[in-house]
């Protein structure tokens, strides 16, 4: 079955510095990576993906995520972090077959929250 | 607003009651998830529909938890005789194709 691990319960960056938040995936055949963001009382925003292509992928806000397949991992980055990007992060993976049907369903990690310190 | 919406955003209900939420994903959207998420847990896949097509449903769904999108535009998700152990905030999201998926700002339910 399909999982990704978030090993941090919680990450806590000063602002302006680097952020790294980390992900693992273990699936069968080609992984479907996603990072989501969530702010209090939210919904999931969607922040990037890695279908295909290049290991480095960009996405919203000014974060990025580096796909490592030789050790399964999906870390979300971003350059110099802001106040406002505190949040709960979750990696996730599509299921991709399951029970002989072809789901497009998302596995989530457990969440990583983020906090930016001025 | 072009985003998936949903209805109520609360729901305050009495053990044994039944609900019901509803979903409007994007409008070009044939697909359409309900997810739900507890606290500190991340979501977790409920059911998946194709146009009006049901095409999964997780086991996690007993026979109290019904979903429809008839006409495959907006969905419905109902609980019958709701538990405390229901409480939870319910998402919904919709995709076109088999990348990302687009959550709405969620129903929460709380059973008291």
């Amino acid at each position: 079955a399909q999982s990704v691990a978030q090993p941090e319960d919680q990450v806590n960056v000063a602002e302006g510095n680097p952020l790294t938040v980390k992900c693992t995936y273990s699936v069968s055949g080609n992984p479907y990576l996603f990072w989501y963001v969530q702010y209090p009382n939210r919904g999931l925003q969607f922040l990037l993906k890695y279908i295909t292509g290049d290991n480095l992928v960009k996405g919203s806000y000014g974060f990025e995520a580096e796909f490592n397949k030789s050790q399964t991992s999906f870390h979300l980055k971003k350059p110099s972090a802001l106040v406002s990007d505190s949040a709960l992060y979750f990696c996730a993976v599509r299921d991709g077959v399951s029970r002989g049907v072809n789901t497009d369903k998302l596995i989530f990690g457990t969440g990583t929250r983020l906090q930016v310190f001025p | 607003d072009t985003g998936v919406s949903q209805n109520p955003r609360h729901k305050i209900t009495k053990r044994g009651q039944n609900v019901t939420f509803r979903c409007d994903p994007i409008s070009e959207h044939n697909r359409l998830y309900w997810y739900r998420q507890t606290l500190g847990q991340g979501p977790e896949f409920l059911t998946y529909f194709q146009n009006e097509a049901q095409l999964e449903k997780s086991r996690l769904l007993s026979d109290r938890f019904s979903a429809e999108r008839p006409k495959g535009s907006f969905s419905t998700l109902e609980i019958q005789r709701t538990e405390q152990g229901d409480s939870a905030m319910y998402l919904c999201a919709s995709s076109a194709h088999s990348y990302e998926q687009y959550f709405g700002p969620g129903t929460r339910l709380t059973v008291t």
